[in-house]
């Protein structure tokens, strides 16, 4: 069965600064990962996805993420935070795409 | 191209009664998935529809169904609803092919308020 851990509740950070949004998973079958926002009273958003190939995959609003197999990792990140950020970021697994595993989120909150 | 819809928005029901939630697909996805979103936690998958059948199923009882039409628009209907069963519903659709299903992309979701 696979399983995903967001090690961080929430993550406040200032405004341009850099972040980091932890994500571990738990899988014995090969999976595709993915993260989504979820801004205040609205549905998920897809950030960005790994299927295969590159390790680094790039997303939208400035967000990347990193696939780690050896640490069974996909760290979200960002070099500047925006105001516009603040929301609730998940991370998902899936052994093919059908059936999404969430984690329980992460509250990234940018102050000014 | 327009993007997945789901309605109500909001529903008050009391304890006992039944409820049915809607979705309308994205254009060109003919696979709907449906999530339940408690407070302060993250989505948990229900069952996906797939050629008007259920393609698989999360930990939920019986007494939440589904129905896919043949426009690919969804129904979710949950009976004998308990106060647990209050949550954001999430519907999700995607395109399936032979190699497997691409990405889901969601609704913004109906709250649902159990009394």
């Amino acid at each position: 069965a696979q399983s995903v851990t967001q090690l961080d509740s929430q993550v406040p950070v200032f405004e341009e600064a850099p972040v980091e949004l932890r994500c571990n998973y738990s899988s014995s079958v090969s999976v595709y990962l993915f993260w989504y926002v979820q801004y205040p009273n609205q549905g998920l958003q897809l950030l960005l996805k790994y299927l295969s190939g590159s390790t680094l995959v790039k997303g939208i609003n400035g967000f990347e993420a990193e696939f780690n197999k050896s640490q069974t990792s996909f760290h979200l990140r960002k070099p500047s935070v925006h105001i516009s950020d603040t929301a609730e970021y998940f991370c998902a697994v899936s052994p093919s795409s059908d059936k999404l595993i969430f984690g329980t989120g992460t509250r990234l909150q940018v102050f000014p | 191209e327009t993007g997945v819809t789901q309605s109500p928005t909001h529903l008050i029901k009391t304890r006992g009664q039944q409820v049915t939630l809607r979705c309308s697909s994205q254009s060109g996805h003919n696979t709907v998935s449906w999530y339940q979103q408690a407070l302060g936690q993250g989505p948990q998958f229900i069952f996906q529809y797939y050629r008007e059948e259920e393609n698989g199923r999360g930990n939920f009882p019986p007494r939440f169904s589904g129905l896919q039409f043949p426009n690919y628009s969804s129904e979710l209907n949950v009976n004998a609803l308990e106060l647990d069963d209050s949550a954001l519903y999430l519907c999700a659709s995607s395109h399936r092919t032979q190699a497997g299903t691409d990405t889901q992309y969601f609704g913004p979701g109906t709250r649902l308020t159990v009394l």
